[in-house]
């Protein structure tokens, strides 16, 4: 079974704040992702991981950057957490090759900015 | 641009279909369907490949579209557990990224 867990289910962080929201999956998969889930809006892309070190901005990357330092783990990271952040952020790994392999999606970390 | 699923929300009894549309303005090369529960993560229904290749679960089925650009899934004989909210993800160019429509809210009551 492929498992994709995220470091924190809730968290609460202060306007200004450095967040690092960690995901680490267990099936040797070459692609990562995070997105984030707001309401009517579905999930938007926020960046993708195809390798260790490599990225690529997906279509909401502003204010936000990432670290895959080691191929099961992808960290996003919030610079200067800001209330508009506020939202459920999901992580999701599939292998390479393209869109024609399923992803997988860890629990979500639902971040509230205050 | 995010494709367009319709409708946004839909109620059923058990035992009644549905159909969910994902219509796309620029043309696809795949389009992935995931169910979300309350509180969980999403979980891959199906994939539908430009040139007729599906890939998925036997009990679902879909439909795709290349010249309307859209999709559509079809929930026959509805059960409470296909409660939930639905997402299709389109991929326009042979990548690996997708973009996902806002979502469709299914509730199946007894």
């Amino acid at each position: 079974d492929v498992k994709v867990t995220q470091s924190s289910r809730y968290l609460v962080k202060r306007t200004g704040e450095k967040v690092f929201l960690e995901c680490v999956q267990d099936m040797d998969h070459e692609n990562m992702f995070w997105y984030r889930q707001d309401p009517g809006l579905g999930l938007r892309l926020i960046y993708f991981s195809y390798d260790v070190k490599m990225k690529e901005k997906g279509d909401i990357p502003e204010g936000y950057s990432v670290s895959r330092e080691k191929k099961e783990r992808f960290s996003l990271i919030l610079e200067s957490a800001s209330t508009n952040q506020t939202s459920m952020y999901l992580c999701a790994s599939c292998p390479g090759g393209g869109s024609i392999y399923e992803q997988y999606f860890g629990p979500g970390t639902r971040l509230t900015v205050t | 641009q995010q494709p367009v699923q319709s409708p946004q929300a839909v109620i059923l009894r058990e035992g009644e279909d549905a159909v969910i549309n994902c219509s796309s303005s620029k043309a696809l090369y795949s389009v992935h369907w995931y169910r979300q529960k309350h509180g969980e993560a999403p979980v891959f229904l199906m994939i539908l490949l430009k040139g007729g290749e599906q890939k998925g679960h036997e009990k679902i089925s879909a439909s795709f579209n290349e010249k309307k650009q859209q999709s559509s899934l079809y929930l026959t004989a509805s059960q409470l557990s296909y409660s939930g909210t639905y997402f299709c993800g389109t991929d326009s160019n042979a990548g690996n990224m997708l973009t996902f429509g806002g979502g469709t809210r299914l509730m199946v009551k007894p």
